[in-house]
Parts: structure tokens; sequence; C-alpha cells
């Protein structure tokens, strides 16, 4: 079974300043997918960013990049130029290949501040 | 978003009365999901599909049951409701490469 844990239950920012948000997982699994969410008080899921475990170069996407280190199980989440609508609780989650069953952390919520 | 919707959106029940939640695609995608989320939690797993009449049981499958007689449908059911099962319950799309997750908007089940 896999494992995702978030070490940061909270967190805040300055608006416009980078933050950097934990992950670390556990697998006996060669391939596989990491995923961070964002679900605002809307409570919609809204995928953030994707790594996929054979590639070395890490993912990114406008402010948002990762930092992963596959030897250390180690999947990062690096927010620029922090916005106010960044506000939200982020997840970091785990995926399996075909059947696709996903292991979720428990969550931090990132507050940014004007 | 991905086409899946959920119903109903908000639900205040009983204990002891039975509850089913319905989960809706036009997407056509072969597995299915379904999650629930408590306060300092994630998303856990309750049970998923992978195609019709195919389904399996995730890591908190206890008291639940699913159902998927047709691709774009697939139901969750409480067969007797408990307090415990108070809270927020997302449906899911999967792609058959296994890749990705699309969510449905959530439904917020109160058991008293």
């Amino acid at each position: 079974a896999q494992t995702v844990t978030q070490s940061q239950p909270e967190m805040s920012v300055q608006e416009a300043e980078t933050v950097t948000l934990s992950c670390t997982y556990d697998t006996s699994e060669s391939n596989y997918y990491l995923f961070w969410y964002k679900q605002p008080p809307s409570r919609q899921m809204i995928l953030v960013i994707r790594q996929e475990a054979y590639k070395q170069q890490n993912a990114t996407e406008n402010r948002f990049s990762v930092n992963f280190q596959k030897a250390a199980k180690s999947f990062s989440l690096k927010i620029s130029d922090s916005q106010l609508g960044d506000t939200a609780m982020y997840f970091c989650a785990f995926m399996t290949p075909n059947a696709g069953k996903s292991t979720f952390g428990d969550g931090t919520t990132l507050t940014v501040k004007p | 978003d991905a086409g899946i919707t959920q119903s109903p959106r908000h639900k205040v029940t009983e204990t002891g009365t039975p509850v089913t939640l319905r989960c809706h695609q036009t997407e056509n995608h072969r597995y299915m999901y379904w999650y629930r989320q408590d306060p300092g939690h994630g998303l856990r797993l309750i049970h998923y599909s992978y195609g019709v009449k195919d389904t399996d049981k995730g890591e908190v499958s206890d008291g639940y049951s699913v159902s998927r007689s047709k691709t774009e449908d697939f139901l969750l059911t409480l067969e007797s409701a408990t307090s415990s099962q108070t809270s927020v319950y997302f449906c899911a799309l999967g792609t058959s490469g296994g890749n990705e997750q699309f969510f449905g908007p959530g439904t917020r089940l109160t058991v008293l």
C-alpha cells in the first residue's frame, strides 16, 4: 500500500512571495504518477500539476513547479509570485497506472496574505 | 469540466435510513471512483469501478456498496446510514491510462 505524507498542516505567505509545500510518499512501485490538487472554499478539486515518475524533468505550469526527487520519494510544490486566489487547501496525491487508484495526503492549508 | 455531476448535492438524513448517491458522466470514461473527505483528511477511496458491473473495494469500504449497471452511472449506497458516515463525498472519473482523475462537485451528507 502507498502512503502520502504532507507534514505542514498550515502555511502562510505574503502576496507576491514564493512558498514551497512539502510532500513525501512511500511505495514499492517503479511507475506511478504524482499530483498536486487545489481545493478552494468552493470544494471543487482542481488539478494544479502532474508528474510522471519515469520523467526526470520537473513539471512546470506557469507559476507552479515541482521538485521531484524519486530516490528520496519527495514531491514538493513551489508557488511563485503568490496571489490571493492561491488561498486554498492543497493535496498531494499518488496514483498507480491502469487501475488508477489514488492515495491522498491530508492536505496543507495555504493562506496568501495581502 | 469533465462532464461529471453528482446528485444530490446536499442531503440530511437520520441514522438507520438508506441513502443512495448518484454520479453521472457524459465522457464515456471507463474508471469511476467514490471518495469521502473528512476534516483533517484528504480524500479516501471507498469503492471504484473499472467497467460496467466491475467494481472493487477501496480503503474505507465498510458500510458502503456500489453498483454500475451502465457506463455513465455509478451509485454509492449506504444501506443503513450512521453518524460516522457524515462526510463530503466525491465522485471521480479516471482515464484509461490511469494517469489523471476528474472530480465531481461533491455531495455533503449529514447523518443525524
